[in-house]
């Protein structure tokens, strides 16, 4: 069963315009979301994240929203650049008790076209 | 300077060979995580350690055997029992702690053939 999905396996966006990545999840335990950046053959890299008790958080060109009702986050990028062209995955775990483990989404791979 | 190392990047085995996959960290994180990465699937949990001596199960742990005998390592070890070893492993450290909001620091990964 999966617990974060991605359902967009791709989004193609022209250069200065806005990027939006969706992300879902099912499991109402989930207390802080994250996402992550991913370049083929390397690791992830940390983009952004929010805790549960927030619904907006902004770092640069980069905003994460946070629908709790509806278990659904976003990932904002604005103005989307060729850089930005990469794999995009959400992930998610509850902050209590002793379990950090994250789960991941499937990735959404986003070209941004100059 | 810190960060957390996988070795090596690329790694080739014959069918049938038990094979080793290096994670060092010098983050002093204490909870340390393996994961395979597959085409269209994501990143996928196979073990985890919250502790040095004491590790769990992930999603796909089949196959599989770790060790956590220092806080700075976290050696993956795929068997012969693994049926698709060939995959992308990556290992991850974060910190450990009641309240503590932060994000799980990547190696680079090791891209596992087995031929």
């Amino acid at each position: 069963d999966q617990q974060v999905k991605q359902n967009s396996p791709s989004l193609s966006v022209q250069e200065g315009r806005i990027s939006i990545l969706n992300c879902d999840y099912t499991n109402s335990m989930f207390d802080y979301f994250l996402w992550y950046k991913k370049y083929p053959a390397e690791g992830p890299t940390f983009l952004i994240s929010i805790s549960s008790i927030k619904d907006k958080n902004e770092d640069g060109r980069f905003t994460v929203f946070l629908n709790k009702s509806a278990k659904h986050l976003s990932l904002h990028i604005v103005p989307s650049q060729p850089g930005d062209s990469a794999v995009y995955f959400c992930a998610a775990r509850t902050s209590g008790g002793s379990n950090y483990k994250l789960t991941f989404g499937k990735g959404t791979l986003l070209t941004v076209n100059p | 300077d810190g960060g957390i190392t996988q070795s090596p990047k690329y790694l080739f085995r014959k069918e049938g060979q038990n094979v080793t996959l290096s994670c060092e960290q010098n983050l002093n994180h204490d909870a340390m995580y393996w994961y395979r990465q597959d085409p269209g699937q994501g990143l996928r949990l196979i073990y985890y350690s919250q502790i040095v001596n004491d590790f769990q199960k992930g999603d796909i742990a089949e196959g599989y055997s770790v060790s956590r005998e220092k806080k700075e390592s976290f050696p993956l070890t795929v068997t012969s029992a693994q049926k698709n070893p060939t995959a992308f492993y990556l290992c991850a450290s974060q910190p450990r702690g009641h309240q503590v909001n932060t994000e799980a620091f990547f190696g680079q990964g090791t891209r596992l053939t087995v031929v």
